[in-house]
């Protein structure tokens, strides 16, 4: 089974409004962190968001945030008032307990553009 | 600041020949990651390291071979390229529980 999913290859967004990035996780291990990696065409990959398996509220970065859901196992990311430098592949990740050798696994990417 | 520094940026080879990628941190991190990414593959891992002198098998390990003698460098290499190692290449490195940082990636072409 895939570790993680997400289920948009691409998405389109009006400049200045939000947008929901789908991603769901699975994995029987009670301790796993989050992540959201951004990968503008230059190709880097950038540092979003993080949520911890235990963490009690939804993180906050800015105009990212992360809607975790942990009994859906879903982590959906949040990016608020779309700006045309939005427009990217966004990359859903997630690290299993410590015992796994710190492994990331990631999701197959979803490739946002931000329409003036 | 450099982060992760991965050598060389580009790179063209031909079926057969052999070359190593090299990645360097300066963060002192434990764990460091060798992936490859292709198109609608996301990154999938080839090989990782949990701390100098150790190495394990990711999820796409067949073709290639690493080693990390220092702390601060993991190598990934190729023996025998094959076209189906066309990809990019990308290193990352990461402390316990953190997120992780990424070389900017190595483009690679196998003819």
């Amino acid at each position: 089974a895939q570790k993680i999913t997400q289920t948009q290859p691409g998405m389109f967004v009006q400049e200045k409004e939000a947008v929901t990035l789908d991603c769901t996780y699975d994995t029987s291990d009670p301790s796993y962190g989050l992540f959201w990696y951004k990968q503008p065409s230059s190709g880097e990959m950038i540092f979003l968001i993080y949520q911890g398996s235990y963490d009690q509220q939804n993180a906050t970065e800015g105009r990212y945030s992360l809607n975790f859901q942990k009994a859906r196992k879903s982590a959906n990311l949040v990016i608020s008032a779309s700006q045309l430098g939005d427009s990217a592949m966004y990359f859903c990740a997630m690290r299993e307990g410590r015992y796994t050798g710190n492994q990331f696994y990631f999701g197959t990417g979803t490739s946002l553009t931000v329409i003036p | 600041n450099a982060g992760v520094t991965q050598t060389p940026k580009f790179r063209v080879l031909k079926t057969g020949q052999s070359m190593t990628l090299l990645c360097a941190q300066d963060m002192n991190h434990e764990y460091m990651y060798w992936y490859r990414q292709d198109p609608g593959m996301g990154l999938r891992l080839i090989h990782y390291s949990v701390g100098e002198g150790t190495t394990a098998k990711g999820e796409v390990p067949d073709g290639y071979n690493v080693s990390r003698l220092k702390k601060q460098n993991f190598l990934l290499g190729l023996e025998s390229a094959a076209p189906s190692q066309t990809s990019v290449y990308f290193c990352a490195s990461s402390s316990i529980r953190q997120p992780q940082h990424f070389g900017d990636g190595t483009r690679l072409s196998i003819l």
